[in-house]
Order: C-alpha cells, then structure tokens, then sequence
C-alpha cells in the first residue's frame, strides 16, 4: 500500500469547518482514498472513502485532486466531539487487504 | 451499517494468566478478521489476519504461541492472550470484512484494553 502524509496535530474553532490534508503521492491508479477516525480508547469509524471523484456523505466531504496525489477531508462544521485521529489510508479494494495506519492527525476542536 | 462487537471491553489481569478477547460481526458474516494491537499515543498496528476455518497470518515479530487466535465461525474470531505480561498490557481491537459487501468495506469492534498486574 502506498503511504501517506498528515500534519501530526490540527486545531480547529467549533462551528468552522475543519479541513484535513493527506498527501499521498505514490498511489497507484487501484488505490482507493479512505477516512477513519479514533476518538479515544474508542475502535476507528468509518468516515468516506474515494477513489477519483470528490465524495460527500452525512459527516464530511473528500475532495482529491486531479492527480490523485492529495486529499484533503472536510468537516464543514466541526462540533467538540469530532476531536479525535483522523487516519488517512490508501489502499487497493481487496477483500483480504488490511488496513494500515499511520500515525493520523491528532484534530482539536477548541471551544 | 455493519457492527462488530468485542468481549469484553476492558480486563485485569495477573502477570502470567491468559485472557481470551472474542470478536463478533453481529449482522453480517466475515471470512476474514484482522487483529490490531494499540499502544498508548501510537497508531495501530496489525498483529495477525484470521481466516475462518484456518490457520492466521500473523505479522512480522507477533508470536503465534503467545497471541493463539481462532476463527471458527463466520461471526466468531478469538484472540487469547497467554501467560500475559505486563508489555502485553494494550489496547486491542478487531476488524471484520462483510463477506457478501463490497472489497473495500471494513468495520471496527469498539476495542478491548487488556492491563496486566
């Protein structure tokens, strides 16, 4: 799997939206973009994933660029109980594929 | 969307007994479970990959008989701690592949924090 890039900490105003980047600039055209997040002594939860196409769902959007090098998740307003990890993963869409985690962007969402 | 569940969610132990952590997709089947290991302000790091009906895979410096695992249901895999020590005092947690889901949809058990007196 190829390997990605977080800033290690982020701090972000409740209410604004939080916008985290990932640099993954050796991924190969099967691999997918995914989003977990940690909050703690709590086991990851799903957030997106993408392969190509910007994708939106009811927790956040993903945005990727063109050429698939960077992404970059997007809380658009951000409540105190989204401070937590957020991970970014890449990886090919195979049924015994593992994940693996770096380690993540440690998100604060100050008061 | 899919749950896994994971028994129990924390436990105590003394140095030298071994504890058993089940891992359960509630409403879906699994093939395939992964097994994480997480230790304080670090990332998680997969231990072994157990397939239903045979031997796991495990990773690069996880001993196989100390960390037995066992998937012999298509919702069942467990993880037994032997004669734990205190380095074996961690955060653990499963994962689990919905067989008839999409590849690359994979779902989390909550965690089991395992301390050893």
């Amino acid at each position: 799997d190829a390997k990605t890039t977080q800033p290690p900490s982020m701090d972000c105003a409740e209410g604004r939206a939080a916008n985290l980047p990932c640099n993954h600039s050796t991924i190969s055209g099967n691999e997918y973009v995914y989003w977990y997040r940690q909050i703690h002594s709590q086991g990851p939860q799903y957030i997106i994933h993408g392969l190509k196409n910007n994708e939106t769902n009811e927790m956040a959007s993903l945005i990727i660029t063109e050429d698939r090098k960077s992404s970059t998740l997007i809380l658009p307003h951000a409540t105190l109980r989204d401070t937590a990890v957020y991970y970014c993963i890449v990886r090919v869409a195979s049924y015994g594929q593992n994940f693996v985690f770096g380690p993540g962007t440690r998100l604060s969402v100050l008061p | 969307g899919a749950v896994v569940s994971q028994h129990p969610s924390w436990v105590i132990c003394k140095s030298g007994t071994s504890v058993k952590i089940e891992c359960r997709s509630l409403d879906f089947q699994a093939t395939t479970m992964f097994w994480y290991r997480q230790f304080p302000k670090q990332s998680l790091m997969l231990m072994a990959t157990s397939n239903e009906g045979s031997k796991a895979t495990y990773e690069q410096g996880v001993e196989k008989d100390k960390f037995l695992i066992n998937h012999a249901s298509l919702t069942l895999s467990t993880l037994t701690v032997t004669s734990a020590h205190p380095e074996d005092s961690s955060f653990y947690i499963c994962s689990a592949r919905d067989l008839d889901g999409r590849a690359n949809e994979q779902f989390f058990g909550p965690g089991t924090r395992l301390t050893v007196l």
